[in-house]
């Protein structure tokens, strides 16, 4: 299995700040990466999906880089809403994997 | 808009079978594969596995001996069945769709919660 991994596992920020947050592969994954915002007691929500593509209805504010094994989703402009934790997910092969997290905190 | 819906019992006992059903509504499930997740209480997502709406299927490895996902076109819905269950399947349980070439997941159902008591 693909291991993937986020650091930092938590960062706190205030708003209107620019956040990076970082997603890690065990092996290259071309850009078949998605990145999810989720809050407590919610499901995920898809933010970017093939590394740096922007889901519709999705703020511009959030955007995505990266291919191979190193990825990051920038937050500019940080709002009261996008405190949450984001996942990284890759769907280079089987079975699909995702990242441990990262808790973003005001 | 499509909208997606987990249904089934909160409780199991320990070894009895998990069965749950995703429920599509605004939209038709066929053309598209869909896919089970789970997540433990304060941990991360698990990938459980994907069908096709012809009923193909693919697995996570790690829970493919108890697994089984199938898909009832008729009625616009999937369902998820893990037996053999044991307290680390507690869990809340998503249902997700894979719009076609690219890679990710959405929209995702609400999730519904599943313990496993002994």
């Amino acid at each position: 299995d693909i291991q993937m991994t986020q650091f930092p596992s938590s960062l706190s920020a205030s708003v209107g700040d620019r956040v990076i947050l970082t997603c890690r592969a065990s092996q290259g994954i071309s850009s078949w990466l998605a990145w999810y915002q989720q809050k407590p007691g919610k499901a995920p929500k898809l933010l970017i999906y093939t590394a740096s593509s922007l889901q519709s209805g999705v703020p511009s504010r959030f955007s995505g880089s990266g291919s191979g094994t190193d990825f990051t989703l920038t937050i500019s402009n940080l709002q009261p809403e996008d405190f949450a934790t984001y996942y990284c997910q890759q769907a280079n092969s089987y079975p699909y994997t995702f990242g441990q997290g990262t808790k973003l905190e005001i | 808009q499509v909208q997606l819906q987990e249904s089934g019992p909160g409780l199991v006992k320990f070894s009895e079978t998990l069965s749950l059903t995703c429920t599509v509504s605004g939209g038709s499930i066929n053309n598209y594969y869909w896919s089970w997740f789970r997540q433990p209480p304060g941990k991360g997502l698990e990938w459980i596995g994907y069908i096709y709406y012809s009923g193909s299927t693919n697995y996570n490895p790690s829970l493919k001996s108890r697994v089984t996902i199938s898909v009832d076109t008729s009625r616009n819905q999937l369902s998820l069945m893990l037996r053999s269950v044991i307290a680390a399947d507690t869990a809340v349980y998503y249902c997700g769709r894979h719009p076609p070439g690219v890679g990710a997941f959405d929209p995702w159902g609400q999730g519904t919660l599943v313990t496993v008591s002994s």
